[in-house]
């Protein structure tokens, strides 16, 4: 079946300006999250969806970050007044959390540049 | 917090040579361990997991056994192949019963020579 999506692959943005990276889950799966991997780095979770409700937002590392989610589907990260150091590859996975079984489905990613 | 530490990279190996790539954490609860691989132009997958002490995870000719006398989950492959030439990941979990976010390492970057 189809897997995590991601759009759009590839994004160059000009410092200041706001941008929306979109993730649409494996249907079914209840559990969603961002995560970032910039330069070098391992990767940073960010933020975690039940449903859509988002109860752990705690690796978000500005108010410049904000993310929603459509119920148990669609869900959009968006980065207000970007700066240089928000490039990265931002990165969403999915999972169902049913009886033990939390392994998270990765999307291609979306790699972000800020000029 | 919680955190991984996995040994600097690269790595080069000629095929058919062994591997072990280390992972060490630090975790406040009991955690699950995970090693993740993204292959060149791929996106991220899981390749093992283990969820508890002595638990072997294996997948692919690749073993991971969860120590949690020396907090260690090392990855081995008795021989590589080209193919396996990817970045590898270690990665933990403290399951809260909902929450299951990942704390990675920063992944070393394995090339395999014919």
């Amino acid at each position: 079946g189809a897997g995590v999506s991601q759009s759009p692959s590839n994004k160059v943005t000009e410092k200041g300006k706001d941008v929306e990276l979109r993730c649409d889950p494996i249907s079914g799966h209840t559990a969603l999250y961002w995560y970032r991997q910039r330069l070098g780095q391992g990767l940073e979770f960010l933020i975690y969806f039940q449903g859509n409700s988002a109860p752990d937002k705690s690796g978000l590392p500005s108010d410049r970050f904000s993310a929603e989610r459509t119920g148990e589907s669609v869900s959009t990260l968006t980065i207000q007044r970007t700066q240089q150091e928000d490039s990265a590859v931002y990165l969403c996975a999915s999972s169902v959390h049913v009886g033990g079984d939390y392994e998270q489905y990765f999307g291609p990613g979306t790699r972000l540049t800020v000029t | 917090g919680d955190s991984v530490t996995q040994m600097e990279g690269p790595v080069t190996l000629s095929e058919e040579a062994f591997l072990t790539i280390n992972c060490t954490y630090t975790a406040t609860g009991y955690p699950s361990l995970f090693w993740y691989v993204q292959y060149p132009g791929e996106g991220l997958q899981l390749l093992l997991k283990a969820t508890k002490a002595d638990d072997k995870g294996s997948n692919k000719g690749f073993e991971a056994t969860y120590r949690k006398e020396t907090t260690s989950f090392h990855l081995e492959k008795g021989s590589v192949q080209v193919s396996d030439s990817a970045v590898y990941f270690c990665a933990l979990t403290i399951d809260t019963g909902a929450n299951s976010k990942l704390t990675f390492g920063k992944g070393i970057t394995l090339s395999v020579r014919p």
